[in-house]
């Protein structure tokens, strides 16, 4: 099993409202990632979690908080979003964080209204 | 801080035409480099890499080489077909890290 599986695919929010989106991993890697990317943009590096700590967090807003419960799961918390937020979320993971060879999922396209 | 250049896009070839896309990047040190491609509604995938100068990275007919004397990646492939229309993204993983910075992506539209 080489993949990383993200759900749900689509998802449509209000600015109130509470969502998780969900990473999931059998491939045994210790680093998972969190990646923002805006259409026609490259992926902005969001969060990584290495053997299920927070080792880099690249000064994103609190609204989006995540969580990793195990070292196969990863999820990123959403409340109080902003249109702006409106993108497509691309998880990721590798062996180790300073393993080159990164596996990512298919992404959450997310609209905020 | 570390960047990544990259043509602008789109590339829009016949099949079998030769295809560069170019790649510089600035960096403190001497980064890891990569070219990662994104096909319509997937995710990124590693194309291939390389982690130091003169190393030369290939996959599926693809080659990079890693520049350091003209800090480039330019990604080139012989004879492109219409399955390698998708968007590529050159990318650094600055100071020794393996963590890619992206650079804006160039689309490749293949036409039969």
């Amino acid at each position: 099993d080489t993949e990383v599986t993200q759900t749900p695919k689509h998802l449509v929010m209000g600015m109130t409202n509470k969502k998780s989106l969900k990473c999931e991993q059998h491939m045994g890697h210790r680093a998972m990632y969190w990646y923002k990317q805006k259409a026609k943009k490259p992926p902005e590096l969001m969060f990584v979690y290495s053997y299920e700590k927070l080792s880099i967090n690249e000064s994103v807003p609190s609204r989006f908080s995540p969580e990793c419960p195990n070292s196969s799961l990863l999820n990123l918390h959403l409340h109080a979003l902003q249109p702006e937020d409106s993108a497509l979320y691309l998880c990721a993971s590798s062996q180790r964080q300073d393993f080159e060879k990164l596996f990512f999922g298919s992404g959450t396209q997310l609209s905020v209204l | 801080g570390d960047s990544v250049t990259q043509m602008e896009g789109p590339v829009t070839l016949s099949e079998e035409a030769f295809l560069t896309i170019n790649c510089t990047y600035t960096a403190t040190g001497y980064p890891s480099l990569f070219w990662y491609v994104q096909y319509p509604g997937e995710g990124l995938q590693l194309l291939l890499k390389a982690t130091k100068a003169d190393d030369k990275g290939s996959n599926k007919g693809f080659e990079a080489t890693y520049r350091k004397e003209t800090t480039s990646f330019h990604l080139e492939k012989g004879s492109v077909q219409v399955s390698d229309s998708a968007v590529y993204f050159c990318a650094s993983g600055a100071g020794g890290s393996y963590i890619p910075t992206f650079g804006r992506g160039t689309s490749l539209i293949v036409h039969p």
